[in-house]
């Protein structure tokens, strides 16, 4: 089976503007999750999807939100970036949401 | 809420040495363990898991896991390393509770093996 794929890879963008990052699930999971890694917070919990609905969210402002679709590929927004931002973030599916298996995630640079 | 406590940030051995991570995590009720790793340049990937029964698990590459409850602690063991063992380690616990999951992770140890 194909691992979790996210795309781009890479990205740069500038203070204020908005990303949409992308990630398609192991065939048959329904179960997305999203997390932030950075050096000085490291890996911290942004929400998970199960089947189109929003199932669980971490400790982050309103400007990251997300979405899941009929075919369980995933997509998380930021809006109005700041330079705290700049991250690794990673994408996770699983059947049900236990164990969870890991993309190589988007780097994210704001300048 | 639950939290992780990795106590070693960077762990330097030699081949063949032998490896122990902690992890303690703090959470009263049921938890499920993990340890992932991190190899350079690459995505995270799960070594071993623990949800019930024998608490002593066993993961890939020659990785094993002993969950002690009375410590709340889910140390990750190899008797012997190998340069290609360098990489961060992550310890990491979900909740039994509901079906919503999240992995709450601890801030990683960062293991070099010299060759």
């Amino acid at each position: 089976k194909a691992g979790v794929t996210q795309t781009p890879r890479y990205l740069i963008k500038t203070r204020g503007q908005q990303v949409t990052l992308s990630c398609s699930p192991i065939s048959g999971h329904r179960s997305v999750s999203w997390y932030q890694q950075t050096p000085g917070q490291g890996l911290q919990f942004l929400f998970e999807y199960f089947s189109e609905t929003q199932r669980n969210k971490g400790n982050f402002p309103g400007r990251f939100s997300g979405r899941q679709f009929s075919n369980s590929r995933s997509e998380m927004n930021v809006s109005t970036l700041e330079l705290g931002d700049s991250a690794l973030y990673l994408c996770a599916s699983s059947l049900e949401g236990l164990v969870q298996y890991f993309g190589p995630g988007t780097r994210l640079t704001v300048t | 809420a639950q939290s992780v406590s990795q106590h070693n940030h960077h762990v330097i051995l030699s081949e063949a040495a032998s490896l122990e991570l902690g992890c303690n995590y703090s959470y009263g009720g049921t938890v499920n363990l993990f340890w992932y790793v991190q190899y350079p340049g690459q995505h995270l990937q799960l070594l071993l898991k623990y949800f019930s029964g024998d608490p002593l698990v066993k993961g890939i590459k020659g990785f094993e896991a002993e969950f002690i409850k009375s410590k709340f602690s889910f140390n990750l063991r190899k008797p012997s390393v190998q340069w290609s063992d360098t990489a961060e380690y992550f310890c990491a616990v979900s909740v039994s509770s509901g079906s919503a999951r999240q992995l709450t992770f601890g801030s990683g140890t960062q293991l070099t093996v010299l060759p």
